[in-house]
């Protein structure tokens, strides 16, 4: 079974309007970390949004925010007043506690929305 | 320089080469990452290193072989590839700083193709 899920492999959206990019997980870790990543036609990962899965808080970082549903096991990308230069492909990864009192851990990715902003 | 930077940024090589790509992180990061990103597949973990100690081998093939002499640089030694391992490998660094929230930052990649 997928960790992650990106059920949008591609989405147009019209230049300043708000758009969301789903994302769910499946985890039976307690601790946990959720993380956006943009990936523009260059190929370099940058890095946009963290979660943690005991944040109360929804993580907001400039345009970006991210609507945390832990129950639903969701983590979407809200990106607003969106820009030409927002088109690229989004990531969704998830980072398990696998090692106890913690240790570098891989990322788990999702496969990914192309999001192509419009004028 | 900053951040994370990898050469080179593209390489083409027969099955019989010996190549190497090359991953250097000026963020005083203490774990670095290998990432293999192939077409409409999922970003895959390769491998993992932590304060210099390989931690994590992804069932990755013998011709992939990492190194990595210290915290700042990290190789990826090539030989014998197949067409099928061409793809984008990114290289990424983290702090480790032992939770959940260990920010991992990427460089920009080599795209390797393999004739």
């Amino acid at each position: 079974a997928q960790k992650i899920t990106q059920t949008q492999p591609g989405m147009f959206v019209q230049e300043k309007e708000a758009v969301t990019l789903d994302c769910t997980y499946d985890t039976s870790d307690q601790s946990y970390g959720l993380f956006w990543y943009k990936q523009p036609s260059s190929g370099e990962m940058i890095f946009l949004i963290y979660q943690g899965s005991y944040d109360e808080q929804n993580a907001t970082e400039g345009r970006y925010s991210l609507n945390f549903q832990k129950a639903r096991k969701s983590a979407n990308l809200v990106i607003s007043a969106s820009q030409l230069g927002d088109s690229a492909m989004y990531f969704c990864a998830m980072r398990e506690a696998k090692y106890s009192g913690g240790g570098a851990d891989g990322l788990t990715f999702g496969k990914g929305t192309h999001l192509i902003i419009q004028p | 320089e900053t951040g994370v930077t990898q050469t080179p940024r593209h390489l083409v090589m027969g099955m019989t080469n010996k190549k190497s790509l090359k991953c250097e992180q000026h963020l005083g990061h203490n774990a670095m990452y290998w990432y293999k990103q192939s077409a409409k597949k999922p970003l895959e973990l390769m491998f993992v290193y932590n304060f210099k100690e390989q931690t994590e081998n992804n069932s990755v093939p013998s011709r992939f072989s990492p190194e990595c002499p210290n915290s700042s640089h990290l190789f990826l030694h090539l030989h014998t590839l197949q067409p099928e391992d061409s793809a984008l490998y990114l290289c990424a660094s983290s702090r480790n700083s032992g939770g959940p929230g260990d920010t991992q930052y990427f460089g920009p990649g080599t795209r390797l193709t393999v004739l």
